[in-house]
């Protein structure tokens, strides 16, 4: 089972920062904050990923709370080809663990 | 060059019948993955191959047989397909992120549809 929980869908209009909010609670202190995102009939994109620091790359900023238990994902300048199903994913790194998809946040920029 | 490459993109079928879907990765990683996204999105785990070796086995049906010939290349072969079975199949390998960690890049699916 999913260890996150995001709301199902939000809506964002083009050029507007979008941000994406994400509960993880019983985040342990070996598990790290990844997000995806998997636009129409393609495959799921990995987006950034943090520990307790804030991220930013190319795509996306990601910002973590101090407790840990939540965090948010910010696109800052949301297109039309922002409109996508946002996962928020918890993943211990060890190993060979796998990502467990929760049902995500459909994203839906508009004009 | 696509990165992670499935074939093929669409397959229909009969029910009863045996399938294979087949999965390249050029990015010289060593751990491979097949997903399934059923009719509601749910995206879930299914296998897990590093270096041609099986780690993860989610709770299968015997039917699903993948196949690693080398660390590259990971098929997944479905024997007497039922109606369940049609969905999307996303095959993943891992590689190294910022950071030094590491994450997933997906292929860009197979539908299955059996009918």
């Amino acid at each position: 089972d999913a260890k996150t929980t995001q709301p199902p869908s939000m809506d964002c209009a083009e050029g507007r920062a979008a941000n994406l909010p994400c509960n993880h609670s019983t985040i342990s202190g070996n598990e790290y904050v990844y997000w995806y995102r998997q636009i129409h009939s393609q495959g799921p994109q990995y987006i950034i990923h943090g520990l307790k620091n804030n991220e930013t790359n190319e795509m996306a900023s990601l910002i973590i709370t101090e407790d840990r238990k939540s965090s948010t994902l910010i696109l800052p300048h949301a297109t039309l080809r922002d409109t996508a199903v946002y996962y928020c994913i918890v993943r211990p790194v060890s190993g060979y663990s796998t990502l467990t998809f929760g049902k995500g946040t459909m994203l839906l920029v508009s004009p | 060059d696509t990165a992670v490459s499935q074939t093929p993109k669409y397959l229909v079928t009969q029910m009863g019948n045996d399938k294979s879907i087949k999965c390249e990765q050029n990015l010289g990683h060593d751990t491979m993955y097949w997903y399934k996204q059923d009719s509601k999105k749910f995206l879930k785990i299914m296998f897990s191959y590093n270096n041609k070796e099986l780690i993860i086995n989610e709770t299968v049906p015997n039917r699903f047989s993948p196949k690693s010939p080398d660390k590259a290349h990971l098929n997944l072969h479905i024997n007497s397909l039922e109606l369940g079975d049609s969905a999307v199949y996303f095959c993943a390998s891992n590689g190294l992120v910022a950071g030094g960690l590491d994450t997933q890049y997906f292929g860009p699916g197979t539908r299955l549809t059996v009918l």
